[in-house]
């Protein structure tokens, strides 16, 4: 039972241009939503996050929407840049920001120079 | 710099062999800390979250016999994995958390059994 998806693997964007990552969850208990960055033969950095009781939080080129009645999150970078090419994880927890995270499956993005 | 260290990072070991995949906090007193697992193309499944001093709390599904985990130390995780069969090759990685600092990751250790 999934309860965090990611249903894009995988996303090209060409420098410049937007990227947006797409993630849906299931479990209405969720109430603290983050994003993190994956290198290969890294562990994951954190990104940004935010609380259900928010619609948005925006960190420089980086924004997250939350959508609750759709149980939908995204993440837009603006302007997108070859550097972020990466793996990007959604994840979810219960009770705030305890550390005990319901990962996505990641998407891949490609950012083209 | 990382604050949480992984070690071995990459690990090759034969079937029935125990392997040992430690977890350190660097810089900061880590009072909880995650262990996680990850197949290829899927997502990181929480295996167990230990607390320094206390046993380990497993997921569901996740054999505490074969996973050992121990948190002797505020700075120190360590996972076990016993009798090890090819099914257990994976992606392992740890998080760390405390002292008011947020959750960090290690870099994780591919452990293939033979």
């Amino acid at each position: 039972d999934q309860q965090v998806k990611q249903n894009s693997p995988s996303l090209s964007v060409q420098e410049g241009r937007i990227s947006i990552l797409n993630c849906d969850y299931t479990n209405s208990m969720f109430d603290y939503f983050l994003w993190y960055k994956k290198y290969p033969a890294e562990g994951p950095t954190f990104l940004i996050s935010i609380s259900s009781i928010k619609d948005k939080n925006e960190d420089g080129r980086f924004t997250v929407f939350l959508n609750k009645s759709a149980k939908h999150l995204s993440l837009h970078i603006v302007p997108s840049q070859p550097g972020d090419s990466a793996v990007y994880f959604c994840a979810a927890s219960v009770s705030g920001n305890t550390g005990k995270l319901i990962f996505g499956q990641g998407t891949t993005l490609q950012v083209k120079p | 710099g990382a604050v949480v260290s992984q070690h071995p990072s990459r690990v090759i070991c034969k079937s029935g062999t125990s392997v040992k995949i430690e977890c350190r906090s660097l810089d900061f007193q880590a009072t909880t800390m995650f262990w996680y697992r990850q197949f290829p193309k899927q997502s990181l499944m929480l295996m167990a979250t230990s607390n320094e001093g206390s046993k380990a709390t497993y997921e569901q599904g996740v054999e505490k016999d074969k996973f050992l985990i121990n948190h002797a130390s505020l700075t120190l995780s360590t996972l076990t994995v016993t009798s090890a069969h090819p099914e257990d090759s994976s992606f392992y990685i740890c998080s760390a958390k405390g002292g008011g600092r947020p959750l960090h990751f290690g870099n994780g250790t591919r452990l293939t059994v033979t």
